[in-house]
């Protein structure tokens, strides 16, 4: 099983929809969550931190559910130019040393 | 402007033949990590430098190297390079009080 996981998509909604993604986590001792956006070939680029108590930007709403291991990603009102993919990342910290996952990804397109 | 930059963005080299892709960061971060990206595999970290002198492995370092001599760069070495490292590769530093990661524009690698 993998440590962090996303579905693949490819989620292909109109434009002005809203997209919902969840990514599920193995690892219980997981500390820091982020979704990140990748675009075809660039690098990915932080979207937003996640948070138990739920955090908001713009049309972006992430939440984190420590309960059940998964985080969200909800994108209201979606334009074209949310065509991307967007990767689920998980931050483990110990004394000494550090554990970063990513998942896989999850392909959105938006049509117009 | 804040940023990671990565040298060569595109190398095409035969098995066998020593290479090293240069990763440097201007924001002072201690944390740097290398990852390559494989479709359906997602990013998979290579090795990370938690500061200066100190590395580690990741989850694939099999067939890297890397050194920390200095707090802003970080190069990733491959001392006898296959083809199964053909992939597309990404150097990330990150620091500061959050844990974001910032990627360099990455380096796509073919090994014939």
């Amino acid at each position: 099983r993998k440590e962090v996981e996303q579905d693949p998509g490819p989620f292909n909604v109109p434009e002005g929809a809203t997209v919902a993604f969840n990514c599920t986590y193995s690892n219980s001792a997981s500390q820091s969550f982020f979704w990140y956006r990748q675009d075809c070939r660039k690098e990915p680029k932080l979207l937003m931190s996640v948070y138990s108590s739920g955090n908001e930007d713009g049309r972006f709403t992430a939440q984190l559910n420590r309960a059940s291991q998964y985080i969200s990603l909800l994108i209201r009102d979606s334009k074209l130019s949310d065509s991307a993919t967007y990767l689920c990342v998980v931050n483990i910290w110990y004394s000494s040393a550090s554990k970063i996952i990513f998942g896989s990804g999850t392909r959105l397109s938006i049509r117009p | 402007e804040a940023q990671v930059t990565q040298n060569p963005r595109y190398l095409i080299t035969v098995t066998g033949k020593k290479l090293t892709v240069t990763c440097s960061q201007n924001m002072n971060h201690e944390y740097m990590s290398w990852y390559r990206q494989d479709p359906g595999l997602g990013l998979r970290q290579i090795y990370y430098s938690m500061n200066v002198e100190v590395t580690d492995k990741g989850d694939v370092p099999e067939g890297y190297k890397v050194s920390r001599k200095e707090k802003r760069n970080f190069p990733l070495i491959l001392e006898s390079p296959s083809p199964n490292q053909t992939s597309l590769y990404f150097c990330a530093s990150m620091g500061g009080s959050t844990d974001t990661q910032y990627f360099g524009p990455g380096t796509r690698l073919t090994v014939l």
